[in-house]
């Protein structure tokens, strides 16, 4: 399977702990954007890399979220200190160059602050 | 600033009969894209449509058939003869892909029940 890929699928912490998700895009894909899913509600953009190069940051992403795309290729977002209200499905996407691509998501990582 | 309405926010219908599913959009920019995703109880994102905003032939694929309205701001859905495996939710959504930015802006989504 060549679409994208998330990891852990599942996951349960506890406040106050610190998680960290893993995402694999499409491998020509230079694009690569982090969404965040709550409840009854539609994805809302959390931050992009084009490479490794983060160009932009949702006002949704606190201090206590970090993403990166150390070579360009897998992303990482963490979460330190973990809410209640970080409970959500976390969605990664990747597409190509422009002009417009298509974003293809993951199936996306399920996150349960207890 | 870019903005997606859906006003259905659950639709429940008849196996074999026909839906509509609205999108109305705000955006102040000339150039913009416009989508249909389809989320079943998997989760998992299912690309349906994309539209750019030059382009107002409506679509059909299959079932499925789409009507592009600037006029309106509109860009609505349709399944004809629906079944029970359209039940999901459906997102509509935008990218104004302004100075290479294309993040998608989505709708809350419709829950669409196919009852058997």
């Amino acid at each position: 399977d060549t679409g994208v890929s998330q990891d852990p699928r599942h996951k349960i912490t506890k406040r106050g702990q610190n998680v960290t998700f893993r995402c694999d895009p499409i491998s020509e894909h230079n694009r690569l954007y982090w969404y965040r899913q709550t409840l009854g509600q539609g994805p809302e953009f959390l931050t992009y890399f084009q490479n490794e190069a983060q160009l932009e940051k949702s006002r949704l992403l606190s201090d206590r979220f970090s993403a990166e795309r150390p070579k360009g290729s897998f992303s990482t977002l963490e979460i330190q200190r973990t809410e209640q209200g970080d409970s959500a499905m976390y969605l990664c996407a990747s597409s190509g160059e422009l002009p417009y691509n298509e974003q293809f998501f993951g199936p996306g990582t399920r996150l349960t602050v207890l | 600033a870019q903005k997606v309405t859906q006003a259905q926010t659950e639709i429940s219908v008849v196996e074999k009969e026909d839906v509509t599913l609205d999108c109305v959009y705000e955006t102040r920019d000339t150039t913009y894209y416009l989508f249909w995703y389809k989320q079943p109880p998997s989760g998992e994102l299912v690309f349906l449509i994309r539209r750019n905003s030059f382009d107002e032939q409506n679509e059909i694929s299959g079932r499925y058939s789409w009507n592009f309205q600037k006029s309106t701001s509109s860009f609505n859905f349709t399944i004809t003869a629906s079944q029970v495996v359209d039940s999901a939710v459906y997102f509509c959504a935008l990218s104004e892909n302004r100075d290479g930015d294309d993040k998608i802006i989505f709708g809350k989504g419709t829950r669409l029940h196919i009852l058997p």
